[in-house]
């Protein structure tokens, strides 16, 4: 049983690029949370998915989209590009919202 | 909103000892608070949670302490092995204000077990 999933494992990119991240959940898992973690820093929550909608956002910027898949899995999209956007961006699956979030490896974005 | 403080940032012991992590939280709403690890280029692992309406939870080498009314939790790893050097991160969920579930963590602490 494979546990999360995501890819690309690491991505360059320049500022004012647009990037998307992909993730696909542990199985039997349907709710999808995503979250930066900057070098040395504790994750910090972006948005969280079920049922393909976003039921919960935290603090960042419009800049930060995303999307649910009929099939669970869910992409992070980031626009226009800043060199503050570099970070660790780490999806965590569940089973609905309040059970126990298993986090994949990560993809780590560098922007230059 | 919720805040989790974790102390300390950096923790060194000899192999065997124990080790302690401790966090805080600010919203009494909180009613979750997992512990993860983390290695060097991996993903946090969940090793051990603990839910409100329990005062302690052991799993074999680790245990988690809650003290919901001074509003923290403890971390306890015991007879500390060299392979459990890597960064710990508590966390906390709330469900105050239709919070569905997005966890808030401390900024970790660095552990390293000298052989």
């Amino acid at each position: 049983d494979a546990g999360v999933t995501q890819s690309p494992t690491h991505l360059i990119k320049t500022r004012g690029q647009q990037v998307t991240l992909r993730c696909s959940p542990k199985s039997g898992h349907d709710t999808v949370s995503w979250y930066q973690q900057a070098l040395g820093q504790g994750p910090q929550f972006i948005f969280q998915y079920y049922e393909e909608e976003e039921r919960q956002r935290g603090n960042f910027p419009d800049r930060f989209s995303g999307h649910q898949f009929p099939n669970y899995s869910s992409e992070l999209n980031v626009n226009a590009l800043l060199l503050g956007d570099s970070a660790l961006y780490l999806c965590a699956s569940s089973s609905g919202a309040y059970n126990e979030q298993f986090f994949g490896p990560g993809t780590r974005l560098t922007v230059l | 909103g919720e805040n989790v403080e974790q102390h300390p940032s950096t923790l060194s012991v000899q192999e065997g000892d124990s080790a302690v992590i401790k966090c805080t939280y600010s919203d009494s709403a909180s009613n979750y608070f997992p512990w993860y690890k983390q290695e060097l280029g991996k993903g946090p692992q969940l090793i051990i949670d603990i839910r409100s309406n329990v005062g302690e939870k052991k799993d074999q080498r680790i245990a988690v302490t809650l003290n919901k009314t001074a509003k923290h939790f403890s971390l306890h790893i015991t007879e500390t092995q060299p392979e459990d050097s890597a960064v710990y991160f508590c966390a906390a969920r709330t469900r105050r204000g239709g919070s569905q579930g997005n966890l808030i963590f401390g900024k970790g602490t660095k552990l390293s077990v000298k052989p």
